[in-house]
């Protein structure tokens, strides 16, 4: 199986910050990763998919880079509505696997 | 728009069954593949089970393989989760989610199964 190992685990910012969230892989997956962020009591909800494509609707704040075992979310300029969890996925082989998440709070 | 309406969840005692569904709506369902992800509580997200439009591929994780089986009704639009032999350990919010353009792109509400005595 392939692990993930997501980084921090927390995170504290400021409003108007950048911050970065990163994933490494065991193996290879050759972009074959999404971000997800999920807010209090709420489901998860899809950012980024194939490691850099935003999807429909989400902020352009928001971004992906990496390739290879090492990936990374970035958010741009901080909102008061970007503070959640955020999960990481890879969708390259069975079985899937999330990263543990990082829990982002406002400074 | 997507919509996915998972039911069924509740208390249960270990080693009993439960069958969850999800009802899908918003998009030609029979097309793409659907799947389910529970969330322990306080936990994180864990992939359960993965099936194809047509129910010819399906996948499931180690924790729950021989236990548990997705499978979907196109006609009614709805997917399914049986669970058998049910443990504690299976405890935790149950999210069905639809691949339809990529992985997991839409999520339900979540159905909550707790087993205990």
């Amino acid at each position: 199986d392939i692990q993930m190992t997501q980084s921090p685990a927390s995170l504290s910012a400021s409003l108007g910050e950048t911050v970065s969230i990163e994933c490494l892989t065991s193996e290879d997956i050759y972009n074959n990763l999404a971000w997800y962020q999920q807010k209090p009591g709420k489901s998860p909800h899809l950012l980024i998919y194939y490691a850099s494509n935003l999807q429909d609707g989400v902020p352009s704040r928001f971004s992906g880079s990496g390739s290879g075992t090492q990936y990374s979310l970035k958010i741009n300029s901080l909102e008061s509505e970007d503070v959640a969890t955020y999960f990481c996925l890879q969708d390259s082989e069975y079985p899937y696997t999330f990263g543990a998440g990082t829990k982002l709070e406002l400074k | 728009e997507v919509q996915l309406v998972e039911s069924g969840g509740g208390l249960v005692q270990p080693g009993r069954s439960l069958k969850l569904s999800c009802l899908a709506s918003g998009f030609t369902f029979s097309n793409y593949g659907m799947n389910w992800i529970r969330q322990a509580p306080g936990k994180g997200l864990e992939w359960v089970a993965s099936i194809s439009g047509s129910s010819s591929y399906i996948y499931y994780a180690d924790t729950v393989k021989g236990r548990f089986t997705i499978s979907r009704d196109n006609a009614k639009n709805t997917l399914y989760l049986q669970m058998t032999s049910l443990r504690s350990e299976d405890t935790a919010l149950y999210y069905c989610a639809s691949t339809v353009a990529t992985e997991f792109d839409y999520w339900g509400q979540g159905v909550m199964v707790t087993v205990s005595s």
